[in-house]
């Protein structure tokens, strides 16, 4: 089935330890999001890619970086990981923005990230 | 702002009543609104939208509500089941119309 995966579903890392999530598409999506969210709170958009054009939300750390090699693969970097960001990280895509017709999101499982 | 009150954190109901699940969103020029469901340990589902010209939009055993006078949307959900019972939002489109902005979850507790 056509899906949005990521992997792993748990990650450990140690603080100040770079660590890398994965997420990857069979929907051939234009669009690739990643958000981040935190214990009983909603989900928070970090950033997105509109084919490879990389959107960085105001608010979001240095901290946070991410690479899409391909239209299939998104990867986000989280280069010095501090206890603050233990979340779920949360991959979506969507076949075109958002903007004019709407093209729905679709989600991935999650990445729960539990730094030590 | 959002408006106060109108939210709650958790509903808890019997198994064949009605929910009715609220929101206020921020933005008055959104002009799309979704609402997810997210189940423990999963990433949120699409359950059913509306554009800012309707007011009104059933799906199956869902109803949503647009109030875009007071910015207020709701989720009603028909005979509810156990398993519905997942943590739901809404979301709308944010000012640059590329990506959502999530609102307030509300935890939705179904007992049998």
């Amino acid at each position: 089935d056509a899906m949005v995966i990521q992997n792993p579903r748990y990650q450990v890392t140690q603080f100040g330890k770079p660590v890398t999530l994965s997420c990857s598409q069979t929907l051939n999506h234009n669009v690739m999001y990643w958000y981040q969210q935190k214990s009983s709170q909603a989900p928070k958009l970090l950033f997105h890619y509109y084919d490879k054009d990389f959107n960085n939300e105001a608010d979001t750390p240095d901290n946070f970086q991410s690479r899409r090699p391909n239209t299939s693969f998104c990867f986000l970097d989280i280069r010095s990981p501090g206890l603050g960001d233990a979340a779920m990280y949360l991959c979506a895509t969507s076949r075109d923005q958002l903007g004019g017709s709407y093209n729905e999101q679709f989600f991935g499982p999650g990445t729960r990230l539990t730094v030590l | 702002g959002e408006s106060v009150g109108l939210h709650l954190p958790t509903l808890s109901v019997q198994e064949g009543d009605n929910s009715i699940i609220n929101c206020a969103y921020s933005n008055s020029a959104s002009d799309y609104f979704i609402w997810y469901k997210q189940e423990s340990g999963k990433g949120p589902q699409f359950i059913i939208d509306i554009r800012s010209n309707m007011d009104k939009r059933q799906g199956q055993r869902v109803t949503v509500l647009l109030n875009k006078t007071v910015k207020h949307l709701s989720l009603q959900i028909a005979a509810t089941q156990p398993g519905d019972s997942a943590v739901y939002f809404c979301a709308e489109i944010n000012q640059a119309g590329t990506a959502l902005i999530f609102g307030k979850g509300t935890t939705l507790s179904v007992s049998s």
